[in-house]
């Protein structure tokens, strides 16, 4: 299995501004998940995260919207850059446990922007 | 484009009843199935994964099946309990992608 935490639980954000997501697993894993699930929604990926190299978007979303840094195996960042209501959401992180095929959710961020 | 359907939206049952929910997908060249539950504003719990050789499997009160040339899986929820109160998210996997897409999803209400 994988233990994921992410930081902020929970923010409330001003429009135009920007916000940036952590993701901490406890082991060391190929790719990081993030997905987006706004109100009422099911999940949607945003990208794959992959450590050493650029991510990869779904059809939708930029990278100038939503930067990801992946520094090692075990860490990701996700920002939301220039926020708007429509970003209220919750934000989401993943991971496929190593040697597995199951895959793991961290408890979320849930973002509201005024 | 794979695409994933769950039916019903919704469900209210009394408890100690059994239940079925169903979960539908277009494309049958799946990889692994998986069954979540998620409660109100937190993340998602990993209940169950159906690898695409499998038929089934089994977790406690909860079985999940898996029949790909039909694209349907079922999770069916033994002598249901108040807890298990939850929105129900299947998602599935392809070959040669480690995406998920997830379904629609059925909020479950389990009446005391």
């Amino acid at each position: 299995s994988a233990v994921i935490s992410q930081k902020p639980s929970r923010d409330i954000c001003q429009r135009g501004t920007s916000l940036t997501i952590q993701c901490q697993v406890d082991s060391q894993v190929t790719m990081m998940f993030w997905y987006r699930q706004q109100p009422g929604q099911s999940l949607t990926l945003i990208a794959t995260a992959n450590q050493g190299s650029e991510a990869t978007y779904e059809s939708g979303f930029v990278i100038d919207k939503f930067p990801i840094s992946r520094p090692n195996l075990t860490f990701s960042t996700l920002t939301v850059s220039n926020m708007s209501p429509e970003d209220s959401s919750i934000y989401l992180c993943s991971v496929v446990a190593p040697g597995g095929y199951e895959q793991y959710f961290g408890p979320g961020t849930r973002l509201t922007v005024t | 484009k794979q695409e994933v359907t769950q039916i019903p939206a919704a469900l209210s049952v009394p408890e100690g009843e059994n239940l079925v929910l169903n979960c539908s997908f277009t494309d049958s060249a799946i990889y692994n199935l998986q069954w979540f539950r998620q409660d109100p504003g937190k993340g998602l719990t990993s209940l169950l994964l159906i690898q695409s050789s499998q038929r089934e499997q089994t977790s406690g009160r909860l079985n999940a099946s898996l029949d790909k040339s039909s694209g349907r899986s079922t999770l069916y929820i033994a002598a249901s309990q108040p807890g298990d109160s939850a929105t129900y998210l299947c998602a599935v996997r392809n070959f040669g992608n480690e995406k998920l897409t997830f379904g629609t999803g059925t909020r479950l209400t389990i009446i005391p």
